[in-house]
């Protein structure tokens, strides 16, 4: 079976910390995904990445950036934590093409900033 | 204009009944298109994908599609109390750099009253 994991299932941090993400899948997916989760809003693209280091921002890349240094990991990293920024990531990974489209996400992080 | 939408609900059904889920979407050149179900505290999983006009049938899972009305709208048969979760609708998509992205609908809470 497919894993992608988180490195932290909650976390909290201060207004102004530098935040990491970290996001790691064992199955050789070229796509990898970055989502935020907030009632009423559903899933949102952050930024994804089709390639080592081959990024695209998404839908709400403002506050964020990504690093993708080797094919398994993927981070997301918050310059400067804002409350803003308080939701549930979700991690996601995809074999690039063909017919096996799905997305296999990881159990989420939810970051609290105060 | 949102790019997928779907009634947010929740929308309640009796066990053993038909529940109908829909959703719209904005870019006429959409091919791909999937439904996740997404239980309380966990991660979105995949349960039907549909590319072509009409209805895939999966159980007692039902997608259908028109692309000429630009609807998706999912089926579940003979509804069973473990079918209450949050459907997410989800719609492929080419970035502006030519990569597939995956833009989701906020989702339509359902729960089957036994």
């Amino acid at each position: 079976d497919v894993k992608v994991t988180q490195s932290s299932r909650y976390l909290v941090k201060r207004t102004g910390e530098k935040v990491f993400l970290e996001c790691v899948q064992d199955m050789d997916h070229e796509n990898m995904f970055w989502y935020r989760q907030d009632p009423g809003l559903g899933l949102r693209l952050i930024y994804f990445s089709y390639d080592v280091k081959m990024k695209e921002k998404g839908d709400i890349p403002e506050g964020y950036s990504v690093s993708r240094e080797k094919k398994e990991r993927f981070s997301l990293i918050l310059e400067s934590a804002s409350t803003n920024q308080t939701s549930m990531y979700l991690c996601a990974s995809s074999p690039r093409g063909g017919t096996n489209e799905k997305l296999f996400f990881g159990s989420g992080t939810q970051l609290s900033v105060l | 204009q949102k790019e997928v939408e779907q009634n947010s609900g929740p929308l309640s059904v009796p066990e053993g009944a038909i529940a109908s889920l829909n959703c719209t979407y904005s870019d006429r050149g959409s091919q791909s298109f999937f439904w996740y179900r997404q239980y309380s505290g966990k991660s979105p999983e995949l349960i039907m994908s549909i590319y072509s006009n009409g209805d895939k049938e999966d159980g007692r899972f039902t997608a259908q599609l028109n692309k000429a009305s630009q609807y998706v709208s999912l089926l579940i048969r003979d509804s069973q109390p473990s079918d209450s979760a949050t459907y997410l609708c989800a719609v492929k998509a080419l970035s502006n750099f030519g990569n597939e992205k995956l833009t989701f609908g906020t989702g339509t809470r359902l729960t089957i009253i036994p």
